[in-house]
């Protein structure tokens, strides 16, 4: 099982509506939880970070972690166009001598006006 | 700009020539990190600094591959020998003023490395 697994997509979605973004992970230890968007030819860029089981909102973001479940995903309500990226869910990993984050493949989001 | 920047952006080289890129992070950041991303795939792990002190070296990366920071500032990457399956964008990304390395890391735009 790989550490971090994501739907590679596409995921498409109309303008306004809810994007729901899901994330696996296998370190049943990891405390800090990541979500980086990132546009096509760029580098990623941080959307959220959450640490405690719940949601936690940010504008039109919701980041939902269950550590029960290993799960974390993201929604973003109100799609907009602009929103059409990547979306990297990215977990600590602490299986090593020093924690470092492992990044998932990425989900491709595509918002259709 | 007081961001992480990277140079060069882009680099073409032929296979077996030596490549070496630089990263120059966000002053007050003592972490650094190097990944390698390949189209579809998220950012891969290649090394991490906290000041000067190469703490972890992925197990992905070769003998042909070396890492410096020097003065707990800016980066070197180092492939010798490049070979195609090389090509990648290089990123890098500085964290943290405190403890922890899971703070939040700032990416740089990176450098995309053809090997012909």
């Amino acid at each position: 099982q790989k550490e971090v697994e994501q739907n590679s997509g596409p995921l498409s979605v109309p303008e306004g509506a809810i994007a729901s973004l899901n994330c696996t992970y296998s370190d049943r230890v990891s405390q800090s939880f990541f979500w980086y968007r990132q546009y096509s030819g760029k580098s990623p860029e941080l959307i959220m970070s959450i640490y405690s089981n719940g949601d936690k909102e940010d504008g039109r973001f919701t980041a939902q972690l269950n550590k029960a479940s290993q799960y974390v995903s993201l929604l973003i309500r109100d799609s907009q166009p602009s929103d059409s990226a990547t979306y990297l869910c990215a977990v600590d990993y602490m299986k090593t001598s020093y924690d470092k984050v492992i990044f998932g493949p990425g989900t491709s989001l595509s918002v259709i006006p | 700009d007081t961001g992480v920047s990277q140079d060069p952006r882009h680099k073409i080289t032929k296979r077996g020539q030596n490549v070496t890129f630089r990263c120059d992070p966000i002053s007050e950041h003592n972490r650094l990190y190097w990944y390698r991303q390949t189209l579809g795939q998220g950012p891969e792990f290649l090394t991490y600094f906290q000041n000067e002190a190469q703490l972890e070296k992925s197990r992905l990366l070769s003998d042909r591959f070396s890492a410096e920071r020097p003065k707990g500032s800016f980066s070197t990457l180092e492939i010798q020998r490049t070979e195609q399956g090389d090509s990648a964008m290089y990123l890098c990304a500085s964290s943290g003023i405190g403890w922890s390395s899971t703070d939040t890391q700032y990416f740089g735009p990176g450098t995309r490395l053809t090997v012909l």
